[in-house]
C-alpha cells in the first residue's frame, strides 16, 4: 500500500522567504510527527498530532514554525522569514496511534536548503 | 539527562564481526521500545521491536533490560550491508504520547 509521502523532495529558498512542507500520512493513521535532521545528526522531534487532540508542539524551536493537520490527515509544516539555521531534511512519520505499539512510518524527507 | 541516550560511534568493525551496542532511557515507565535503521541519506525503518523477553531477527537480537533501563542490540557474523545509524526508540507511556528517537549510533563495517 502507499507509505506516507512528502512534497517537496528538495526545496532552495532565500533567507527571509517563507516555505511549507507538505506530509500525506498512511491512510487510517491518527498519529503523525514532525522531526528535523541537519547534517550528520540525530532526529529533533518538532511536533505531534494525536487524532483531535490538541498538538505537542514543545519541539518547534521557534514562533516561526507551525503545523497544521487537515481533517486528521495531510499536515503542513511551515516555516517563516526562513533562516540558514533551518536548512535539514524535514520528515514525517505517522502511526496507527492509540494504545497499542506505536511503529512509525516515515516518509522520505523533504531537503530544505535556505541560502 | 537526556531521555534517550546512545552512544555515537562510529563502530568500525570488520566483516563477520559481532557487534553491540546500548541504548538507555530515562523514564523508567516507558512501556514500548524499538530499533531503527537509517542509511545514509535515507528515512529511518524499522529494524525491531523489542519485547521484555528479548527477540532474535536472525542475525539481530535486542534485548531490554527493565531493572538498569537499558536496550541493546546484538548483530551477529556482520555485513556490509549492515553499515548505517541505528536508532533507539522508546515509548514512554503505553497509551498515545509522543514517541522519542535517541540520536543513533554509526556503524560501518569494513570488508
Amino acid at each position: 500500500g502507499a507509505g506516507v509521502s512528502q512534497s517537496p523532495s528538495n526545496k532552495v529558498t532565500e533567507k527571509g522567504k517563507d516555505v511549507e512542507l507538505r506530509c500525506d500520512p498512511i491512510s487510517g493513521h491518527t498519529a503523525l510527527y514532525w522531526y528535523r535532521q541537519s547534517l550528520g545528526q540525530g532526529l529533533e522531534f518538532l511536533i505531534y498530532f494525536q487524532g483531535n487532540s490538541a498538538p505537542d508542539k514543545s519541539g518547534l524551536p521557534s514562533d516561526r514554525f507551525s503545523a497544521e493537520r487537515t481533517g486528521g490527515s495531510v499536515s503542513t509544516l511551515t516555516i517563516q522569514r526562513t533562516q540558514q539555521e533551518d536548512s535539514a531534511v524535514y520528515l514525517c512519520a505517522s502511526s496507527q496511534g492509540g494504545a497499542s505499539v506505536e511503529t512509525q512510518y516515515f516518509g522520505p524527507g523533504t531537503r530544505l536548503l535556505v541560502l | 539527562r537526556k531521555e534517550v541516550e546512545q552512544d555515537p560511534g562510529p563502530f568500525n568493525v570488520p566483516e563477520g564481526a559481532t557487534v553491540a551496542f546500548n541504548c538507555t532511557y530515562s523514564n523508567s515507565a516507558s512501556q514500548s521500545f524499538f530499533w531503527y535503521r537509517q542509511d545514509c541519506r535515507k528515512e529511518p525503518k524499522l529494524l525491531m521491536s523489542v519485547y521484555s523477553s528479548g527477540n532474535e531477527d536472525g542475525r539481530f537480537t535486542a534485548q531490554l533490560n527493565r531493572a538498569s533501563q537499558y536496550i541493546s542490540l546484538l548483530i551477529r557474523d556482520s555485513k556490509l550491508s549492515d553499515s548505517a545509524t541505528y536508532l533507539c526508540v522508546v515509548n514512554p507511556y503505553s497509551s498515545a504520547s509522543k514517541i522519542i528517537f535517541g540520536s543513533g549510533t554509526r556503524l560501518s563495517i569494513r570488508p
